[in-house]
């Protein structure tokens, strides 16, 4: 099983709203991580957590809250986004150490902020 | 914080070879070079990686120069399921940092 799950796969969510996105593997993985991709941009570095932990946060606003409640989910927290917020936003997994390892990315969640 | 430079676009003719270059200058003597690609409203997917040496699997090629400052993704025939862009990646042998450079969208003529 090689798959990262992530659910939902869209979502529209207003400015006052809180939702979750959620992100699934079952591959032993230790270290997770969150992208955000706009259109025609590469995808962007959120955060990484290596072995339940937050190892990486590369600066992004306190509206996005990261949570890794056991090794083999992530979620990340919503809370009163802006509509520039809405992307692409994609998880992915690997063995948290080693740099040769294969990095797996899910299908991602479309998020629309309105 | 990317760290590689590729060509924004490149085309190629169907069954035909295709060569995508990268250029990593400030490469260390411990990070892996890995290639992922991105179908459309599809997730990154993983398609070779290397250290040192040249690396052939199923889906492709990879040819390091011998000072490691670049590289070259060769897919022996393309064909139009390889459209995609292709993104040349650094991982450190430091820590968990998978920071995308702005790839190479292949267009594939049939």
């Amino acid at each position: 099983d090689t798959e990262v799950t992530q659910t939902p796969k869209h979502l529209v969510m207003g400015m006052t709203n809180k939702k979750s996105l959620k992100c699934e593997q079952h591959m032993g993985h230790r270290a997770m991580y969150w992208y955000k991709q706009k259109a025609k941009k590469p995808p962007e570095l959120m955060f990484v957590y290596s072995y339940e932990k937050l190892s990486i946060n590369e600066s992004v606003p306190s509206r996005f809250s990261p949570e890794c409640p056991n090794s083999s989910l992530l979620n990340l927290h919503l809370h009163a986004l802006q509509p520039e917020d809405s992307a692409l936003y994609l998880c992915a997994s690997s063995q948290a150490r080693g740099p040769g390892n294969t990095i797996y990315f899910g299908e991602g969640s479309w998020l629309t902020v309105v | 914080d990317a760290k590689t430079t590729q060509p924004n676009s490149m085309e190629s003719n169907e069954e035909e070879p295709v060569h995508l270059p990268c250029n990593h200058s400030t490469i260390s003597g411990t990070d892996y070079i890995h290639w992922y690609r991105q179908l459309p409203s599809q997730g990154p997917g993983y398609v070779i990686h290397g250290l040192t040496s040249n690396v052939n699997n199923r889906m492709a090629s990879l040819a390091i120069a011998e000072d490691r400052k670049s590289s070259t993704l060769i897919l022996h025939r393309a064909t139009l399921r390889d459209a995609a862009v292709y993104y040349c990646i650094l991982r450190e042998g430091t820590g968990n940092q998978f920071y995308f450079g702005t790839g190479t969208s292949l267009t594939v003529i049939p």
